[in-house]
């Protein structure tokens, strides 16, 4: 079961750069999201969506760009990397109920901005 | 303003000896307390749901309360593969989704 992927595990940038950050999911979950961890803090929240065509800001979303063009995928773009996005990048994914439901992550993205 | 303090920050316990990780919150409106485990280069595992105040949920050596304050995890008789950083998040307003956690607690289970 492969659960949250994320692509790729490790990534060294310089200034300036732009990547994308790869994530799909294979549980057909509505909801995904994109959280950054650093040391000494806990996950915050960049960008999420509730489903195919949504997405919305969370508490640290500027220097990046999401989009969901299909339920599976949610890639994370950073258009201008800066050293202060040096960071471990983790997505997410979880069901729509009304309940909150766990979210499901994937192994993180290690990122280095030189 | 909404926020989640996980204490300790550390914890080193011995094979065997039982101990509670704390979890406190100040979020209006809790929609769900989640516990998660993370081991080093890896992503956060889930481990528990809690929803309402009285609430408890086991699994092994794990067991999770709630209040309406604060949560609980009590590990007993840990073994050295329990050692990990716990984290706990609430969920905080906008999508049911969203979630603020804490900054974990690293625990460290010696034989």
């Amino acid at each position: 079961n492969a659960g949250v992927t994320q692509t790729p595990k490790f990534q060294v940038l310089k200034t300036g750069q732009s990547m994308t950050l790869q994530c799909a999911q294979d549980m057909n979950h509505e909801y995904m999201s994109w959280y950054r961890q650093d040391p000494g803090m806990g996950l915050r929240l960049i960008h999420y969506s509730v489903g195919a065509g949504i997405t919305d800001q969370g508490e640290v979303p500027n220097g990046y760009n999401v989009s969901r063009s299909t339920t599976e995928d949610f890639p994370l773009r950073l258009l201008s990397a800066a050293p202060s996005q040096t960071s471990v990048y983790f997505c997410a994914s979880s069901q729509q109920s009304s309940r909150n439901q766990p979210q499901h992550f994937g192994d993180g993205t290690r990122l280095s901005i030189l | 303003e909404d926020q989640v303090t996980q204490s300790p920050e550390a914890l080193r316990l011995q094979e065997g000896e039982s101990s509670s990780l704390n979890c406190s919150y100040t979020v209006s409106g809790l929609r769900g307390l989640f516990w998660y485990r993370q081991d080093p280069g890896k992503g956060p595992e889930f481990l528990f749901t809690l929803y309402s105040a009285g609430e408890e949920k086991e699994k092994e050596r794990l067991k999770a309360t709630l209040t309406k304050k604060e949560s609980f995890l009590h590990i007993t008789a840990p073994k050295p593969e329990d050692s990990a950083t716990y984290l706990c998040a609430v969920n905080y307003g906008g999508s049911q989704g969203n979630l603020i956690f804490g900054k974990g607690t690293k625990l460290s289970v010696k034989p």
